[in-house]
């Protein structure tokens, strides 16, 4: 069975700050890997999709890396802002090409 | 929420009673997802279909029935809702052709049993 581990449960940053959120799955046979964004009584925003065959993706101010090897992914924000706090969630596929395991989220602050 | 409509976003219910979440997008995807999300535990996956008539179970699907008569629409029952079902309720799509399994999702409903 999938799992998937997201440490630190929450991290509080003064704005400007560069950051590493982690993602750590058990079973590294996976196809890709996908960084979530939840705002508070929000749903899910898709932020990035690692192909296996890809080690980075980027978008703006977001990079993801994905190692297989080692069943772990990071998402780096740079220069963070008040706007990027959330809850950032990574999930990988589980059993089954449709089955999507999350992991229990970072909570995000970045304080101005 | 990119086509996603869920309803209703709010209900409050009794134990026992039957309650239908209903989930409809306009987006023409294949897969469709239900997932409750409670504190601790994350996201986790009840019931998803893979076309009209199609679904299987997920992790959690206990206590929970689906049904998918129309592309467009996504239904979730609880049969007799009990407090361990008290939670955020979400509903996603992906259509693996255009996108692997990158998932969409709707903006939530809140279900609380008493």
């Amino acid at each position: 069975k999938q799992e998937v581990t997201q440490i630190p449960a929450a991290l509080s940053v003064p704005e400007g700050e560069n950051l590493v959120l982690n993602c750590s799955f058990t079973d590294s046979a996976i196809y890709n890997l996908q960084w979530f964004r939840q705002d508070p009584g929000k749903g899910l925003t898709s932020l990035l999709l690692i192909q296996s065959s890809q080690r980075e993706q980027t978008s703006g101010r977001l990079n993801a890396s994905l190692d297989k090897s080692s069943g772990r992914s990071t998402l780096y924000i740079a220069a963070s802002q008040p706007g990027d706090s959330a809850t950032y969630l990574c999930a990988v596929p589980s059993g089954g090409y449709q089955k999507v395991t999350f992991g229990t989220g970072t909570k995000l602050q970045v304080i101005p | 929420d990119a086509g996603i409509t869920q309803s209703p976003r709010h209900k409050v219910t009794e134990t026992g009673t039957p309650v239908t979440l209903r989930c409809h997008q306009t987006e023409n995807h294949r897969y469709m997802y239900w997932y409750r999300q409670d504190p601790g535990h994350g996201l986790r996956l009840i019931h998803y279909s893979y076309g009209v008539k199609d679904t299987d179970k997920g992790e959690v699907s206990d206590g929970y029935s689906v049904s998918r008569s129309k592309t467009e629409d996504f239904l979730l029952t609880l049969e007799s809702a009990t407090s361990s079902q008290t939670s955020v309720y979400f509903c996603a799509i992906s259509d693996p052709p255009s996108g692997a399994n990158v998932l969409t999702f709707g903006a939530g409903s809140r279900l609380t049993v008493l």
